[in-house]
């Protein structure tokens, strides 16, 4: 049981260039939210899924798209890098209803120049 | 929009040290409050979740509450560690929307 799994850890983009940054988590998890995380701002919600095929914005949803095409994986893609996306982004899962906490991955460190 | 304030911003006690920190938040129409532990340059480490109908949860040597009401809660540490010197952030779940927002965080220093 791996838990939440954020992959890369580290990136470095150029100004203009995509990505996408890959959750994925292995307790079947419906809920799946993308954060960033910037100093002085605290972590902000970016997008978040209540199951396969269901997403919807955040706080700070532009500049950021996702899909969840199955339960395990929530990526999330930047089309066009800008230097405010410079962050620590963290994905985020928890189960359905119920009351049960979040759990995070480990983050992936982005600077665009 | 949920506003959720975290006092102190910093913190530095010596060890052994008992110290409380406060979360509060404007709509007290939450679904639960998660209190999390970050180390720098780590992920978050869940602490504590505090249910909407639960006044208080405990877990070892901390102690979280909840007032509703006034939207508050509070992480209470007792004989502080230098360990335990990490950035604590509070957290809630509004109804719904399941959409977590967060406080700025309390950077705690536990000096030996």
């Amino acid at each position: 049981n791996a838990g939440v799994t954020q992959t890369p850890k580290f990136q470095v983009l150029k100004t203009g260039q995509s990505m996408t940054l890959q959750c994925a988590q292995d307790m079947n998890h419906e809920y799946m939210s993308w954060y960033r995380q910037d100093p002085g701002m605290g972590l902000r919600l970016i997008h978040y899924s209540v199951g396969a095929g269901i997403t919807d914005q955040g706080e700070v949803p532009n500049g950021y798209n996702v899909s969840r095409s199955t339960t395990e994986d929530f990526p999330l893609r930047l089309l066009s890098a800008a230097p405010s996306q410079t962050s620590v982004y963290f994905c985020a899962s928890r189960v359905r209803g119920g009351n049960y906490g979040y759990t995070f991955g480990s983050g992936t460190r982005l600077t665009v120049v | 929009k949920q506003e959720v304030t975290q006092i102190p911003a910093a913190l530095s006690v010596p060890e052994g040290e008992n110290l409380v920190l406060n979360c509060s938040f404007t709509d007290s129409a939450i679904y639960n409050l998660q209190w999390f532990r970050q180390d720098p340059g780590k992920g978050l480490t869940s602490l504590l979740l505090i249910q909407s109908s639960q006044r208080e949860q405990t877990s070892g040597r901390l102690n979280a509450s909840l007032d509703k009401s006034s939207g508050r809660s509070t992480l209470y540490i007792a004989a502080s560690q230098p360990g335990d010197s990490a950035t604590y952030l509070c957290a809630v779940v509004i109804y719904n929307f399941n959409k977590f927002y967060f406080g700025s965080g309390t950077k705690l220093n536990v000096k030996p």
